[in-house]
């Protein structure tokens, strides 16, 4: 079956603009994750959805971070006045939520490049 | 002290040898292991996962927990240059869904 599916696969943008990316995790995964891979700081969590619950924004590095997910599926990652240290690989993945087994499975990732 | 600590390597074997990949863990309520392969420029994918202590086998590799050590271990039995990637170790606590990940181990296998 089809995997996670991100959009953009790249995006270059200038210091200042806002950004959206884009998640579709995998059919009949309900846990949806969003992480962020930079050279400095490793792979990173920034936010989780578990179907109707409030998700837990506990990695987002600041304000001008946001996430939302609609239906329980599609999930889009907001970044307001972008920054350049926000440059990194943003990468989300999904998992069937059980107790235990939790496998999160990775998109392909959104290379941001902020100028 | 990280959360989770590698080795950043590189660590380099022989084609046809056996590579240990090894983490430890700071948190002695983490209840989840996972290792992730990362090839350069793409995303990690996940190849082993394990619970419980003891070893978990599937193909040529094999996870190993000792959870009185809070020491988690990949090894890859014949391994092929195709191996050649950033083995990424990753925890999740108990009450937690998301993954801690260690900095990695670049592996190289030589041919």
């Amino acid at each position: 079956g089809a995997g996670v599916s991100q959009s953009p696969s790249n995006k270059v943008t200038e210091k200042g603009k806002d950004v959206e990316l884009r998640c579709d995790p995998i059919s009949g995964h309900t846990a949806l994750y969003w992480y962020r891979q930079s050279l400095g700081q490793g792979l990173e969590f920034l936010i989780y959805f578990q179907g109707n619950s409030a998700p837990d924004k506990s990695g987002l590095p600041s304000d001008r971070f946001s996430a939302e997910r609609t239906g329980g599926s599609v999930s889009t990652l907001t970044i307001q006045r972008t920054q350049q240290e926000d440059s990194a690989v943003y990468l989300c993945a999904s998992s069937l939520s059980t107790s235990r087994d939790n496998e999160q499975f990775f998109g392909p990732g959104t290379r941001l490049t902020v100028l | 002290q990280k959360e989770v600590e590698q080795n950043s390597g590189p660590l380099s074997v022989p084609e046809g040898a056996i590579a240990s990949l090894n983490c430890t863990y700071s948190d002695r309520v983490s209840q989840s292991f996972f290792w992730y392969r990362q090839y350069s420029g793409k995303s990690p994918e996940l190849i082993m996962s394990i619970y419980s202590n003891g070893d978990k086998e599937d193909g040529r590799f094999t996870a190993q927990l000792n959870k009185a050590s809070q020491y988690v271990s990949l090894l890859i039995r014949d391994s092929q240059p195709s191996d050649s990637a950033t083995y990424l170790c990753a925890v999740i606590r108990t009450g937690r869904r998301a993954l801690t990940f260690g900095s990695g181990t670049r592996l190289q296998v030589q041919p």
